[in-house]
């Protein structure tokens, strides 16, 4: 399995929307609604921010979004604040046993 | 509160053994799958490994499969990862991370996740 596919690195100001592209294949992102998007400050675990292409775990705040069409898997933060300068990684499932996950290559979000 | 902590990392040679650990606790462990899954600087996150709430299904990753082993004690809400033959390739950060499901292979996706154990394999 490759690693999905992300933008190196995208900003905002502060209040403004970012978007995040995830693209993937039909094994994996365009196969399943299986996608999930996790947020990972410095020296920190990866927590969980979108699941199942658009669900929000408890606690997550709603300007955190995600979509997606065919291959491609979207997040998209709306009113940036400076807490959400972190890395974003999305994940899919790709089924099967062995391998079923693929994470993405990650996503600097910079608030300037 | 959701708490998962890993534990066994180091300095190892290669072609020896580690074997990792995650300590458990804040749910019901034998309710959910388990996962490790790992990350390096240069190749991002990897999943490296899973099992269902029973073991009774297991999966590895094809660059780990036939070296590394996982299990679990759910009497002693504990997870493990024993890594034989180590490369310097497998040299990353290891986290514990829990499913949202009972099964590891279901979709996911990986809620909670520990703050890792650092493996260094280096002659």
């Amino acid at each position: 399995q490759s690693a999905l596919t992300q933008p190196p690195s995208a900003s905002g100001s502060p209040g403004q929307s970012v978007t995040i592209s995830c693209t993937g294949t039909s094994s994996d992102i365009g196969g399943y609604k299986y996608v999930s998007w996790y947020q990972q400050h410095p020296g920190k675990a990866p927590k969980l921010m979108i699941y199942e292409v658009s669900q929000r775990p408890s606690g997550v705040p709603d300007r955190f979004s995600g979509s997606k069409s065919g291959n491609t898997a979207s997040l998209t933060v709306s009113g940036l604040q400076a807490e959400d300068e972190a890395d974003y990684y999305c994940s899919s499932y790709a089924g099967g046993n062995n391998s079923p996950y693929v994470f993405g290559t990650g996503t600097k979000v910079t608030v300037l | 509160e959701v708490q998962l902590v890993e534990s066994g990392g180091g300095l190892v040679q290669p072609g020896r053994s580690l074997r990792l650990s995650c300590a458990a606790s804040g749910f019901t462990f034998d309710d959910y799958a388990m996962h490790w899954v790992r990350q390096t600087p240069g190749k991002g996150l990897e999943w490296v490994s899973g099992l269902t709430w029973n073991s009774g299904s297991i999966g590895y990753a094809d660059s780990v499969k036939g070296r590394f082993t996982i299990s679990r004690d759910n009497a002693k809400n504990f997870l493990y990862l024993q890594m034989n033959s180590l490369r310097a390739e497998d040299t990353a950060l290891y986290y514990c991370a829990r499913d949202k499901n009972p099964a590891y292979n279901y979709g996911g996706p990986q809620d909670y996740w520990g703050q890792g154990t650092l493996v260094t394999v280096s002659s």
